[in-house]
C-alpha cells in the first residue's frame, strides 16, 4: 500500500463545474496535509494546506480533511481551463519527518 | 514571502562531466532543504534531506557519492551531479522549510538536466 494514494486520472470536467480531487493516506500519525498544483515542466506550487478536521476555504478552493477516514480532498469551484494541471497531495507527520507526496491526479478542464 | 530560487533552470552537459545546482531561500532561513527528482509523467521522488551544517540524509537507492549535497548556510544548498550519465537526465527540484517542520514546502523552479 502506498503511503499517499491518489487516482491518477485524468479527471475531465467542463468549464464552470466543480472538480473534486481525492487523496487517502496510510499513516495515522500524519498532522499536516497539502495540495500542490504542478503544470507540465514546472515545479509544484502550493495551493492549500490544512491541519485540522473539517473544511478550509480559500477563494475557489476548498480543502477537506477527515482524519478518522484518513482522507483529504480538494474541491475547485468554477473550474477554469487554466486549472488544468496535475494536483499533488502531500502529507507530513511532523517531528522532523519528511513530506510524502502522492503520484498526482491530472485534471483537464474543457472550455 | 517564502521564495526559493534555483539555478540554473536548464543545463545540458556531456556524459562524464559534473553539474552543480544551487538552491537559495531568498527571504527566510531554511534549516532544512530537500532535493527531489522527477522523471517525465512521474511523481516527485525525494533524493535527500539537507540540514544546515550537517551531512545530508539520502533516501534508499540514491548514491551519495554521485549526488553530492552541501548545505553550508541557512540560505544555500547545492546539489552536484558527478560523472553525469544520460540516465541522470531529469527534472531536479529543491524545496525548503520555513519555520516549523510541518510547514508547507516551498519549491524552487527546478532544473532541467540533459546529459548527452
Amino acid at each position: 500500500q502506498k503511503e499517499v494514494e491518489q487516482n491518477s486520472g485524468p479527471l475531465s470536467v467542463p468549464e464552470g463545474a466543480i472538480a473534486s480531487l481525492n487523496c487517502t493516506y496510510s499513516d495515522r500519525g500524519s498532522q499536516s496535509f497539502f495540495w500542490y498544483r504542478q503544470y507540465s515542466g514546472k515545479s509544484p506550487e502550493l495551493i492549500m494546506f490544512i491541519y485540522s478536521n473539517g473544511d478550509k476555504e480559500d477563494g475557489r478552493f476548498t480543502a477537506q480533511l477527515n482524519k478518522a477516514s484518513q482522507y483529504v480532498s480538494l474541491l475547485i469551484r468554477d473550474s477554469q481551463p487554466s486549472d488544468s494541471a496535475t494536483y499533488l497531495c502531500a502529507v507530513n507527520r511532523g517531528g522532523g519527518f519528511k513530506t510524502i507526496f502522492g503520484a498526482g491526479t491530472r485534471l483537464f478542464v474543457k472550455a | 514571502g517564502a521564495v526559493v530560487s534555483q539555478h540554473p533552470s536548464r543545463v545540458i552537459c556531456k556524459s562524464g562531466t559534473s553539474v552543480k545546482i544551487e538552491c537559495r531561500s531568498l527571504d527566510f532561513q531554511a534549516t532544512t532543504m530537500f532535493w527531489y527528482r522527477q522523471f517525465p509523467k512521474q511523481s516527485l521522488m525525494l533524493m535527500a534531506t539537507s540540514n544546515e551544517g550537517s551531512k545530508a540524509t539520502y533516501e534508499q537507492g540514491v548514491e551519495k557519492d554521485k549526488f553530492l549535497i552541501n548545505h553550508a548556510s541557512l540560505t544555500l544548498s547545492t546539489l552536484t551531479v558527478t560523472s553525469a550519465h544520460p540516465e541522470d537526465s531529469s527534472f531536479y527540484i529543491c524545496s525548503a522549510i520555513t519555520l516549523f517542520d510541518n510547514s508547507p514546502l516551498h519549491f524552487g523552479n527546478g532544473t532541467r538536466l540533459t546529459v548527452t
